[in-house]
């Protein structure tokens, strides 16, 4: 069981803001920085956020990351159709003592 | 460009060895360190473990007592050995590449940034 917990799901229209949570402890996300990956159907995850807000080289600048005491967020603006995948953040775990993922948010574009 | 290719047998019986190696090319193996994660079938993202050059390990506890992670740095290439697999133990494991460090202040960075395909294990008799 995840020490991290997301929505499960989350949608939103072409172009419309989606913004998805996760929340932590103080062993983890209070503790240690956040990354964000992102599963499209069928392909390994692909880093998208890491150190809490940056983004590696390629990434567009729609895909941005937030984080505030034990929670972090991943906001989507500029939602588009390829942009429909899982989502799962993950943080270096203290008290566990290893990298933990989130439950996972899976994005739908209506 | 770096690149990760995982490969091993596709069916291991329960109670046996899963071993799994993943090939690293277009990188040096002695820098960063590697990384394994699995993902059982429908269900979320588990870390398994790391590696680095030097032979530093560390493991998910849930698994410590049955996870071994190698390196051959002459090969450039690292592996997995799960020992007394069970059904459970099905999933599509990865292996990756990672950036991990301590701050001064003990807040510590990991995030994996070049992921291999996967493969898909299957344990059953």
């Amino acid at each position: 069981q995840s020490v991290l917990t997301q929505p499960p799901s989350a949608s939103g229209t072409p172009g419309q803001r989606v913004t998805i949570s996760c929340s932590g402890s103080s062993s983890n996300i209070g503790s240690n920085t956040v990354s964000w990956y992102q599963q499209l159907p069928g392909t390994a995850p692909k880093l998208l956020i890491y150190n809490d807000n940056q983004r590696p080289s390629g990434v567009p600048d729609r895909f941005s990351g937030s984080k505030s005491g034990t929670s972090a967020s991943l906001a989507i603006s500029g939602l588009q159709s390829e942009d429909a995948a899982d989502f799962y953040c993950a943080a270096w775990d203290d008290s566990l003592r290893g990298y933990v993922f989130g439950t996972g948010t899976k994005v739908t574009v209506l | 460009q770096v690149h990760l290719q995982e490969s091993g047998p596709g069916l291991v019986k329960p109670s046996e060895t899963l071993s799994l190696t993943c090939a690293v090319s277009g990188d040096s193996i002695r820098t960063y360190y590697w990384s394994w994660i699995r993902q059982s079938p429908g269900r979320g993202l588990e870390w398994i473990g790391y590696i680095f050059y030097s032979g530093t390990t560390n493991y998910n506890p849930s698994l410590k007592s049955r996870v071994t992670i190698s390196i051959d740095t002459s090969k450039n290439q690292f592996s997995l050995k799960l020992t007394s697999v069970t059904a459970a133990d099905t999933a599509v494991y990865y292996c990756a590449r990672a950036v991990h460090s301590v701050d001064t202040d003990l807040t510590v960075y990991y995030h994996m940034g070049v992921w291999g395909k996967g493969t898909t294990v299957t344990v059953s008799s």
